[in-house]
């Protein structure tokens, strides 16, 4: 069975504090995309790499880093996390293939103090 | 640019009846892809159907169809026979085919709450 696999489902972290969200895939999948969701604004598109250590910004990557130095290792980083970057954040992954679907872990809920 | 529109921040239905939750989408390309997710309270997307832009035939799986209206640039997702457990978010996203730069990256909508009435 597919998986994905988000190292913690709760987080609560200090304001200036550096935070790292990890993410794991083992369907050997190229594609893998971090995701950030708010009541009301649906997800969106923090950052997403198509193989190891290649990463592209999404739309809206500011106040966030990613690192891919394995293919199945996708993992966001939180510089100096500020309030404003409580969220429940998502990362998913997906095959080549024109019609594969995305496969999502699930889920840490973030909260910054 | 690429845009998906739900229109529905919420939705109820009373068990064992049918519903529809609107989707549409904005989009220049001509090969795209529609896919739509269901979201219950635990927080994991679950994915529910697809529709390429050039399949002729409305997608259908179990209870899910995709009522797909091209020239309207809609793709409703049908939900028959309403279950309490079909009670969660539902997410419309869509995918450009062009990849270029964006690898195929999903635009998702704002997403509808629906609750099933027992």
């Amino acid at each position: 069975d597919v998986k994905v696999t988000q190292s913690s489902r709760y987080l609560v972290k200090r304001t200036g504090e550096k935070v790292f969200l990890e993410c794991v895939q083992d369907m050997d999948h190229e594609n893998m995309f971090w995701y950030r969701q708010d009541p009301g604004l649906g997800l969106r598109l923090i950052y997403f790499s198509y193989d190891v250590k290649m990463k592209e910004k999404g739309d809206i990557p500011e106040g966030y880093s990613v690192s891919r130095e394995k293919k199945e290792r996708f993992s966001l980083i939180l510089e100096s996390a500020s309030t404003n970057q409580t969220s429940m954040y998502l990362c998913a992954s997906r095959g080549q293939g024109v019609v594969e679907k995305l496969f999502f872990g699930s889920g840490t809920q973030l909260s910054v103090l | 640019a690429q845009k998906i529109t739900q229109t529905q921040p919420g939705m109820f239905v009373q068990e064992k009846e049918a519903v529809t939750l609107d989707c549409t989408y904005d989009t220049s390309d001509q090969s795209y892809g529609l896919f739509w997710y269901k979201q219950p309270s635990s927080g994991e997307m679950i994915f529910l159907i697809y529709q390429g832009s050039y399949d002729e035939q409305n997608a259908t799986e179990g209870r899910y169809s995709l009522n797909f209206q091209k020239a309207r640039k809609s793709a409703n997702l049908v939900i028959s026979a309403s279950q309490l457990g079909d009670s969660a978010m539902y997410f419309c996203a869509m995918r450009s085919q062009n990849y270029g730069g964006s690898q195929g990256n999903l635009i998702f909508g704002k997403g509808t709450k629906l609750s099933v009435k027992p």
